[in-house]
């Protein structure tokens, strides 16, 4: 079974911290992905990549970057937090032509 | 403009019962796939079906089947003998292009919200 990991189910933060959100996967998949879940708004997507070092930016990418150095891992990094960045993030990976997979999600705090 | 319209912010069925779930969706893409996915209460997303645009028969995978209608441009979710389990959030999803293969995120309806009543 394919498993994506995400490093935290909860987490609460301060405004202007600096965040790391982090998502491993063990399925050697290409493609990883971060989405933000707001009620009422679905899922929107942040930011994806399709390769070690590769990124690209997706619906809402303001106020976030992300990493990926290692083919397995996928970073999500809010530079300085802030109260509208409270959301629940989901992480998923896939191969070119198959479904994507997705991590348990992270509900994120920020006070 | 939305891409992916589902009208239903929430639905009651009893147990047992058939479920259909609408799903319309826009693009001038002739390539794309669609996508169901299963949000439980405890936040995970679990696939649950996919159709392409150029297949020629409809979705199906166990008890779930996709009404697919091209030219009305939906993609109904069929739920068959509902279960107590499958109360959840439901997402339609479509990626544009290549069948819906490709590296470019999903891109999701709001939802809509099925419980299943004993």
């Amino acid at each position: 079974d394919v498993k994506v990991t995400q490093s935290s189910r909860y987490l609460v933060k301060r405004t202007g911290e600096k965040v790391f959100l982090e998502c491993v996967q063990d399925m050697d998949h290409e493609n990883m992905f971060w989405y933000r879940q707001d009620p009422g708004l679905g899922l929107r997507l942040i930011y994806f990549s399709y390769d070690v070092k590769m990124k690209e930016k997706g619906d809402i990418p303001e106020g976030y970057s992300v990493s990926r150095e290692k083919k397995e891992r996928f970073s999500l990094i809010l530079e300085s937090a802030s109260t509208n960045q409270t959301s629940m993030y989901l992480c998923a990976s896939s191969f070119i032509v198959k479904p994507q997979h997705f991590g348990d999600g992270t509900r994120l705090s920020i006070l | 403009a939305q891409k992916i319209t589902q009208t239903q912010p929430g639905m009651f069925v009893q147990e047992k019962e058939a479920v259909t779930l609408d799903c319309t969706y826009d693009t001038s893409d002739p390539s794309y796939g669609l996508f169901w996915y299963k949000q439980p209460s405890s936040g995970e997303m679990i696939f649950l079906i996919y159709q392409g645009s150029y297949d020629q028969q409809n979705a199906t995978e166990g008890r779930y089947s996709l009404n697919f209608q091209k030219a009305r441009k939906s993609a109904n979710l069929v739920i068959s003998a509902s279960q107590l389990g499958d109360s959840a959030m439901y997402f339609c999803a479509m990626r544009e292009g290549g069948q819906g293969g490709g590296a470019d995120g999903l891109t999701f309806g709001k939802g809509t919200h099925l419980i299943i009543q004993p």
